[in-house]
């Protein structure tokens, strides 16, 4: 069965600072995978996918992540943070071929400090 | 372009009683999938509606129900709730089947539910 796990429930950065948020997966097929961003009490937005193109995708507001598949990782990277970018974070992928359910990992709040 | 739109966003109830959310998606979108979110569980899939037809569903209990109109705009009703069906109850649009074909979700703010 397809799962993710987000390895950190918590990450905290000072403004300015990278940003890195860890993903891995397990799919019997070739995965599509997504990062969502969850502002407090909004619904969620879509940064980036990957559908088997580039393994290094870019998203908006300068997040990128890079599919590994030796690693089964999909961890979601950012230079330098901003204040703006506290949120919650979701990393999905799908489970059949077909892209027809998504699983969601359980989600990385993000703290920016000034 | 309007956003997806969800109704109420607040609501009470007690156990025992019923519910009905309401999403209207994103003009042109046809297709539209439930889901709740709990802090303990994340997102739970519930079911997806296209062109008025349930294509898919979750591992949620019978009273979790929901319909699709044909001007796309999907309702869900929970029955008889629980203490633990106190959650936010989100609503996504895309414009085609399966909720990762067409790449991307549309999400609205959410119902949140709290039943006492």
């Amino acid at each position: 069965a397809q799962s993710v796990t987000q390895l950190d429930s918590h990450v905290s950065v000072s403004e300015g600072t990278p940003v890195l948020l860890r993903c891995n997966y397990s799919s019997s097929y070739s995965p599509s995978l997504f990062w969502y961003v969850q502002h407090p009490n909004k619904g969620l937005q879509l940064l980036l996918k990957y559908t088997s193109a580039a393994t290094l995708v870019k998203g908006i507001n300068g997040f990128e992540a890079e599919f590994k598949k030796s690693e089964t990782s999909f961890h979601l990277t950012k230079p330098s943070a901003h204040m703006s970018d506290a949120a919650e974070y979701f990393c999905v992928v799908s489970e059949d071929g077909n892209n027809r359910k998504l699983i969601w990992g359980l989600g990385t709040s993000l703290a920016v400090n000034p | 372009k309007a956003g997806v739109t969800q109704t109420p966003r607040y609501l009470i109830k007690t156990r025992g009683q019923q519910v009905t959310l309401s999403c209207s998606p994103i003009s042109g979108h046809r297709s539209v999938s439930w889901y709740q979110q709990t802090p303990g569980q994340g997102l739970q899939f519930l079911f997806e509606y296209f062109s008025e037809t349930q294509r898919n569903k979750g591992n949620f209990p019978g009273r979790f129900s929901g319909r699709q109109f044909s001007n796309s705009r999907s309702e869900m009703n929970v029955s008889t709730l629980e203490l633990g069906d106190s959650a936010l109850y989100l609503c996504a649009s895309s414009l085609g089947l399966g909720q990762g074909n067409t790449g991307e979700l549309f999400f609205g703010e959410g119902s949140r539910l709290t039943v006492l």
